[in-house]
């Protein structure tokens, strides 16, 4: 069955130090993933999406198919980086998208 | 172009009363969904829906149904509500174009059974 998972609940980082948000998903096909975010007491707003391999905010987020893994990477951690964020997997004739459980992401000034 | 919202923002209710949730979506989207965010365990497909008068469960459905009468439109009612469907609960909509997977999130409603 297809799966995503984020081992992590909670992440904090140090302001300035790297950021690294763990993503593993569970798919045979050629999925297409995304990483969601939701700042405190928003809603969710897509981040990026693999397909587009674009930097959004700092963040870029590389598909390994030989790992399954989709992890979302900043080199720099910033406060208003601070948010709950979901990683999330799409696939063809599906009509649903596949959600982590999430992980907050702290930062600490 | 007002995107996806939501009415109510909050609500309040005592077990066993009944309520319906709304969402409304302005981009003719052919696909709605309905989830609950809860501390710790993420998004929850609660129902979704593929096209107006179609609607489907999603992974925890019990307790909640729906409606889409209108394509725009995407109803979740509450028949006796119970402490446990305390949350806040998300629509979602995104076309049905083939490839176009990303959803459009409403803001939200927060909802308390007491």
């Amino acid at each position: 069955a297809q799966r995503v998972t984020q081992p992590e609940k909670l992440l904090s980082v140090f302001k300035g130090a790297p950021v690294e948000l763990k993503c593993n998903y569970s798919y045979s096909g050629s999925p297409e993933l995304f990483w969601y975010v939701q700042y405190s007491r928003q809603r969710l707003q897509l981040l990026l999406r693999h397909i587009s391999r674009e930097s959004i905010k700092g963040f870029t987020a590389d598909l390994n198919k030989g790992e399954t893994s989709f992890h979302l990477k900043k080199p720099f951690a910033q406060e208003e980086d601070s948010a709950m964020y979901y990683c999330a997997l799409a696939y063809s004739s599906a009509s649903k998208i596949i959600f982590g459980s999430g992980t907050r992401l702290s930062i600490r000034p | 172009n007002a995107g996806v919202t939501q009415t109510p923002k909050f609500r309040v209710l005592k077990t066993g009363q009944s309520m319906t949730l709304l969402c409304a979506q302005d981009m003719n989207h052919e696909y709605m969904y309905w989830y609950r965010q809860d501390p710790g365990m993420g998004l929850r497909l609660i129902h979704y829906s593929v096209g107006e008068g179609t609607t489907a469960k999603g992974e925890v459905p019990d307790g909640y149904n729906v409606s889409r009468l209108k394509k725009q439109n995407f109803l979740l009612g509450l028949e006796s509500a119970a402490p446990s469907q305390t949350s806040v609960y998300f629509c979602a909509s995104r076309p049905g174009t083939s490839g176009h997977y990303e959803q459009y999130f409403g803001p939200g409603t927060r909802l308390t059974v007491t």
